[in-house]
Formats: structure tokens, sequence, C-alpha cells
């Protein structure tokens, strides 16, 4: 099956200040990419995702980047705040209804 | 938030039990995933659901089995549970392939 690796395990960044989140992939026919933000004691929740047939997209302060060759997409959070703070997990999935999680990234934002 | 609840939210149990969790949707989609969540492994997938009755295997799904006979509750039972089952238990669902999937609050099994 596929197999996601994500760096780092955990990131503190200064309040204001950009974060990067890297997830590579093996398998290049994965072509579904999301990205969840867990909060202390509740499920994850989708922030972005990605598709293969589109190589960034954009919401506000978060954005994602895919690069196919490479078998890599990263989350980029900006300006980021307090409540920024959370473990982030991104995904793969090559077909259907099977998904392949990172091990997460817990990030502290430092006010 | 998705109108998703699991019941029991927390359950310790002894080895060798049977122990079923509940997943409940209010939302009328057709996918229902059941994940575990565990340190360093992050999620992963043990069974889904594409329709009633219609359930296929996950990544780690030896020990467990799962059922759906109404669109709005999906099963999962460990026939006899072990130490190594002891884990976060989160529901999931989407309306499609490759949507949104939307997650349930948790179940905390603990397995002495």
């Amino acid at each position: 099956g596929e197999n996601v690796e994500q760096h780092p395990s955990t990131l503190s960044v200064q309040e204001g200040d950009s974060a990067v989140i890297k997830c590579t992939y093996s398998d290049s026919a994965s072509n579904y990419f999301p990205w969840y933000k867990q909060e202390l004691g509740k499920g994850p929740q989708l922030i972005i995702d990605i598709r293969s047939n589109v190589g960034e997209k954009k919401d506000q302060r978060i954005a994602v980047t895919l690069n196919k060759t490479a078998k890599h997409f990263s989350l980029h959070i900006t300006e980021t705040q307090p409540e920024d703070s959370a473990v982030y997990f991104c995904a793969a999935s090559i077909t259907g209804n099977q998904f392949y999680f990172g091990t997460g990234t817990s990030l502290t934002v430092i006010p | 938030d998705a109108g998703i609840t699991q019941s029991p939210r927390h359950k310790v149990t002894e080895t060798g039990t049977p122990v079923t969790l509940r997943c409940h949707q209010t939302e009328n989609h057709r996918y229902m995933y059941w994940y575990r969540q565990d340190p360093g492994h992050g999620l992963r997938l043990i069974h889904y659901s594409y329709g009633v009755k219609d359930t296929d295997k996950g990544e780690v799904s030896d020990g467990y089995s799962v059922s759906r006979s109404k669109t709005e509750d999906f099963l999962l039972t460990l026939e006899s549970a072990t130490s190594s089952q002891t884990s976060v238990y989160f529901c999931a669902i989407s309306e499609g392939v490759q949507e949104t999937q939307y997650f349930g609050p948790g179940t905390r099994l603990l397995v002495l």
C-alpha cells in the first residue's frame, strides 16, 4: 500500500511567522491529498485538499503545494496565530476510499 | 460539526471480551469509515462502508469486523479484545469517493 511520511513531528513558531509541514508519498498513483487539523480531544477536521491535476491551492492563510514528480506535498500557514496550534495530518489517496495518513505534526504558535 | 456521534466515548474492558463501538450519523452520507489513532502511526483505516450491507477492509482490519444495517449506523466489533487494540477509534463519513471526510469525536478504548 501507500506510505506517507510527514516532517517535522513537532514545530514551534512565533506568532505571525510562517509554518511549513512537508509530506512525501510512495505511490505515484495517489491523486488526492487532504490536510487535517486536530485539536486536543477532538476528531480531525479537513482544512484544505488538493488533487493531482493542480499544483497549488490557497485558502486565506493556508496553502498547499504538490510536486508530483518528486512525490511530495506541503502545507503552508502564513501569519500564524495561537489558534493555529494543533496537530496537523497529511493524507494521500490512490483511489476509492483508502486514505493513508502521515504521523502528524504538532504545531505550537508562541504568542 | 457534522452530525456524527460515537458511543461509548470511553471504555475499559478486559482482554478476551467482545466490544462493539457505534457510529451514528444524521447526514445521510453514503460512506462511513472506522479509523484507529495511535502515537507514531497517525490514523489507520480499519474498515469502511459504501452503502447498507456493503463493507470493505482497510489497512488494519485483522481482529475487527463491521456491520451496517442502516444508512445512519456503522458498528465496529472487536470479537475478542487484545491489549494491542487499545487505541482511540474515530468514525468518519463522506458523501462520495475522495470527498471531504467528517470525523466524529472519537472513542477511547483501553484493553487491560
